[in-house]
């Protein structure tokens, strides 16, 4: 059974340091992982997409990585800013029909 | 706009009334979930649907009902809701060939 884990889970770091959230999964073979946030009450927003072939994917100031391998990935921010403030959730999927999701990291970036 | 329509929004309701909740997404996707989200549990899959009258259960099904009659919309029916549905309900699509998951904005349902 795939199971996904965010370390930590939570977070505070100041406005404008970089850093780093990670999510590790024990079954890997997936099709893909992707990176999601969640603000307090709403709904879930796809951030990246890592296809299995893929080693990393950037978007702006994030960076995702993916070691298949090792069974890791991780959601680099850089120059973070208060609206940087999220839950941050990564998820797997394996076939096509379900996403295994980590219980997520609360980040809080103080100004 | 690409995105996924969730309805309603917010819903309170009594134990035993039958509800739906609806979804509906406009990017052809194939693919449709339900997920809960429950503090400490996470996001947990409820049914899944790979096509048009294709459905099967995903990890917490008992007491949830869906159908697939056309590809844009995925209801999810509560016969008969019970407090232990309470919960915040997300639908997702995504297409066949990419399996990039859309969420809709989420229903916070409480049942009393």
């Amino acid at each position: 059974k795939q199971e996904v884990t965010q370390i930590p889970a939570a977070l505070s770091v100041p406005e404008g340091e970089n850093l780093v959230l990670n999510c590790s999964f024990t079954d890997s073979a997936i099709y893909n992982l992707q990176w999601f946030r969640q603000d307090p009450g709403k709904g879930l927003t796809s951030l990246l997409l890592i296809q299995s072939s893929q080693r990393e994917q950037t978007s702006g100031r994030l960076n995702a990585s993916l070691d298949k391998s090792s069974g890791r990935s991780t959601l680099y921010i850089a120059a973070s800013q208060p609206g940087d403030s999220a839950t941050y959730l990564c998820a797997v999927t394996r076939g096509a029909q379900k996403l295994v999701f980590g219980q997520g990291t609360r980040l809080t970036i103080n100004p | 706009e690409a995105q996924v329509t969730q309805n309603p929004r917010y819903l309170i309701t009594v134990t035993g009334k039958k509800l739906t909740v609806t979804c509906s997404q406009n990017m052809n996707h194939e693919y449709m979930s339900w997920y809960r989200q429950d503090p400490g549990l996470g996001l947990r899959q409820i049914y899944y649907s790979m096509n048009v009258e294709v459905t099967d259960k995903g990890d917490v099904p008992e007491g949830y009902k869906v159908s697939r009659k056309e590809k844009r919309n995925f209801p999810l029916i509560l016969e008969s809701p019970s407090p232990n549905q309470t919960s915040l309900y997300f639908c997702a699509s995504s297409p066949r060939d990419k399996l990039a998951y859309t969420f809709g904005s989420g229903t916070r349902l409480t049942v009393v």
